[in-house]
């Protein structure tokens, strides 16, 4: 039991390019979500989903896509990186929302850098 | 809205003492809950402890209890017997409400240095 995963650990990119962060976990989690943190903030969430095929915008979701075909797997798609999205980006599962006492499970983080 | 607000960017504590991290939160939902994560120089986030807004008492876990005063609408966190290993950052959470309850929303945290 691995837990939730992310890969790469840390990532630089030149303005412009795009890539994928990818997130799995093997709990059978429904919810999946991913954050931000910057620096003098809390983490923020960019997306969620309750499940497979289904998925929602957070409170940050500008400049990022995902999709969730599978229970195990959330990737989040940077699609042209700007510097603003230089941050440190959790991944995070639980059985149920996290309205109730459902525990999320976070993933260890990916460090991007955009130059 | 749902806000938390933890107004202490740092702090220190010497070792084998007890340090209380403040948090305050706002919220229009009537059932709720309270969480705490730590994030260590590593990175990751730890969850600590979960205070529910009708729990008869302050929850407890280990060395980690909460101070829960639901009329003040604050849920600190108490380490006791604190240790090297508690230096770390610590967040305050609460669900979002209506629309977002499938988020959680966080403080902007507290360092917490423990001295030898």
């Amino acid at each position: 039991n691995a837990g939730v995963t992310q890969t790469p650990k840390f990532q630089v990119l030149k303005t412009g390019q795009s890539m994928t962060l990818q997130c799995a976990q093997d709990m059978n989690h429904e919810y999946m979500s991913w954050y931000r943190q910057d620096p003098g903030m809390g983490l923020r969430l960019i997306h969620y989903s309750v499940g497979a095929g289904i998925t929602d915008q957070g409170e940050v979701p500008n400049g990022y896509n995902v999709s969730r075909s599978t229970t195990e797997d959330f990737p989040l798609r940077l699609l042209s990186a700007a510097p603003s999205q230089t941050s440190v980006y959790f991944c995070a599962s639980s059985i149920g929302p996290p309205n109730t006492y459902n525990e999320q499970f976070f993933g260890p983080g990916t460090r991007l850098t955009v130059l | 809205a749902q806000k938390i607000t933890q107004t202490q960017p740092g702090m220190f504590v010497q070792e084998k003492e007890a340090v209380t991290l403040d948090c305050t939160y706002d919220t229009s939902d009537p059932s709720y809950g309270l969480f705490w994560y730590k994030q260590p120089s590593s990175g990751e986030m730890i969850f600590l402890i979960y205070q529910g807004s009708y729990d008869q008492q302050n929850a407890t876990e280990g060395r980690y209890s909460l101070n829960f005063q639901k009329a003040r609408k604050s849920a600190n966190l108490v380490i006791s017997a604190s240790q090297l290993g508690d230096s770390a950052m610590y967040f305050c959470a609460i669900p979002g409400v209506g629309g977002a309850t499938n988020k959680l929303i966080f403080g902007t945290g507290t360092l917490l240095a423990v001295q030898p």
